[in-house]
C-alpha cells in the first residue's frame, strides 16, 4: 500500500507560469487536504475536500485553487505562480467516517520555488 | 478551532523522558488532542490521540487534566531519531478537518 503519492517531488517554476500538484491516495479515504510549510510558520492549510465533488477553502487559499472528481485524486492548481507562493506543499488524507476525531496521514511533499 | 501554545524548543539527552506540554484554554466540549511529528523533509506523521485523562500507545503517553486545558505529551527513553518537530493540534476534526498546526515545538535529542 503506497498511502498518499505526490508529483513532482520538486519543481522550479518561473513566475506567471501555470502549475498543478498532483495528489493521489489509495486508502480510500472520504477527505483530503492541502498544506503550504513556510519556514517559521508551520503548516497553513490551502483547501480541503470532505468527500468527492466537495471542495472548501482554508487559512491561505488564495491564487490556489483544487478540485475533487473522485476520491482518489486531488491537485492543487497554481493559475498564475508568484515568488510567495515558493514553499513546501504537502498533501493529506483523512477518514473522517470513522468516528471521533480523525487522523490525517500526509504525503511526502512537494517542494515548489518560484523564480 | 482552539489555539494551541506550546515551547518553540526542547533539548534533551539520549534515555531521558521528554515531556511537551500543549495549552489550549479555549478547547471546546467535542474538540480533541492530537500530536503529531514531522522530521525534517517529511509530512507530520500522526503519534497519540485523546480526550480526557491518560492514553498510551507504543510510541508515547498523552496526560490530559481534567479541566483538558492543557495536555502534555510524554516521550519514554527519547533516542537521537526521536529529534523533530512536535505539533499539538486541538479540533472536532469532523467539522471539516480544518486543523491549525502551528509552529510545534522542536526537540533537540543530544548523545
Amino acid at each position: 500500500i503506497a498511502g498518499i503519492t505526490q508529483a513532482p517531488t520538486s519543481q522550479i517554476l518561473a513566475a506567471g507560469r501555470r502549475m498543478t500538484l498532483r495528489c493521489t491516495q489509495d486508502m480510500r479515504h472520504n477527505a483530503m487536504y492541502w498544506y503550504r510549510q513556510d519556514l517559521g510558520l508551520g503548516l497553513r492549510l490551502i483547501h480541503y475536500s470532505n468527500t468527492a465533488g466537495t471542495t472548501g477553502k482554508g487559512e491561505v487559499p488564495d491564487g490556489y485553487s483544487v478540485s475533487r472528481a473522485n476520491t482518489d485524486d486531488f491537485p492543487l492548481t497554481l493559475a498564475s505562480a508568484v515568488p510567495s507562493q515558493t514553499s513546501v506543499y504537502f498533501c493529506a488524507s483523512s477518514d473522517s467516517t470513522s468516528g471521533g476525531a480523525d487522523t490525517q496521514y500526509f504525503g511526502p511533499g512537494t517542494r515548489l520555488t518560484v523564480l | 478551532l482552539a489555539k494551541t501554545t506550546q515551547p518553540i524548543s526542547m533539548d534533551s539527552y539520549e534515555g531521558q523522558e521528554v515531556n511537551i506540554t500543549c495549552s489550549h484554554n479555549n478547547i471546546a466540549t467535542n474538540d480533541y488532542i492530537t500530536w503529531y511529528q514531522q522530521f525534517p523533509s517529511q509530512g507530520p506523521r500522526f503519534i497519540i490521540q485523546g480526550y480526557k485523562t491518560k492514553v498510551t500507545n507504543e510510541v508515547a503517553s498523552l496526560f490530559i487534566p481534567a479541566d483538558r486545558k492543557s495536555s502534555t505529551l510524554s516521550l519514554p527513553r527519547v533516542s537521537l531519531s526521536d529529534t523533530a518537530v512536535y505539533y499539538c493540534l486541538v479540533g472536532d476534526y469532523n467539522q471539516g478537518g480544518k486543523l491549525i498546526f502551528g509552529q510545534g515545538t522542536e526537540l533537540s535529542v543530544k548523545p
